[in-house]
């Protein structure tokens, strides 16, 4: 079946330092890959997504590069802001298949 | 603009007791999902609509009810709760079933079962 594995966490990182959560996955066909970000109180909010090898999902200075050859869709931010503080969730879907998300990792930035 | 709501937002039950989440979506979306949210687990899908009248089981239903009588209405039920079954609990909804397709989510309901 599908999966998905991401790093564990939590990340501590200092403001403005360079941020990458990996994430590698299974799956059967050809997924669509996304990231979701789930703030403090709050639900998922699509963060980037990528719809086939190569692609490249970006939005506020996050992006993630979808590897086929690898599996991975690792996330990366080049300088983090306190307020990227949050968990993290790497997920894919298949066909028409619902999502299959990883079990999070929390990012949390010091100023 | 709402997107996809959730009542309640909190609650507290008892050993046996039942009752119903209810979801709603104002973006015309077909699909409809319910997920549950434990700590190190991720989300993990409960059950699903794929349409008005429709319902499908998802990874963990066991324990869980669901109807989805009006399209934008998705309601997921409890009729003997345990405490399992304490958790967060997502609604989604989605255009269509698409790969491409992303589920827009709610804000949660976290429930407590003692």
């Amino acid at each position: 079946g599908d999966s998905v594995t991401q790093m564990e966490g939590p990340v501590t990182l200092s403001e403005e330092a360079f941020l990458t959560i990996n994430c590698t996955y299974t799956a059967t066909g050809y997924p669509s890959l996304f990231w979701y970000v789930q703030y403090p109180g709050e639900g998922l909010q699509l963060l980037l997504k990528a719809t086939k090898a190569d692609d490249k999902g970006s939005n506020k200075g996050f992006e993630a590069t979808y590897r086929k050859e690898t599996t991975s869709f690792h996330l990366e931010k080049g300088s983090v802001q306190v307020s990227d503080s949050a968990v993290y969730f790497c997920a894919l879907r298949a066909g028409r298949r619902a999502l299959t998300f990883g079990s999070g990792t929390r990012l949390q930035v010091q100023p | 603009n709402a997107g996809v709501t959730q009542t309640p937002k909190f609650r507290v039950l008892k050993t046996g007791q039942s009752m119903t989440l209810l979801c709603a979506q104002d973006m015309n979306h077909e699909y409809m999902y319910w997920y549950r949210q434990d700590p190190g687990m991720g989300l993990r899908l409960i059950h699903y609509s794929v349409g008005e009248g429709t319902t499908a089981k998802g990874e963990v239903p066991d324990g869980y009810n669901v109807s989805r009588l009006k399209k934008q209405n998705f309601l997921l039920g409890l009729e003997s709760a345990a405490p399992s079954q304490t958790s967060v609990y997502f609604c989604a909804s989605s255009y269509g079933g698409e790969s491409n397709q992303p589920q827009h989510f709610g804000d949660g309901t976290r429930l407590s079962i003692l």
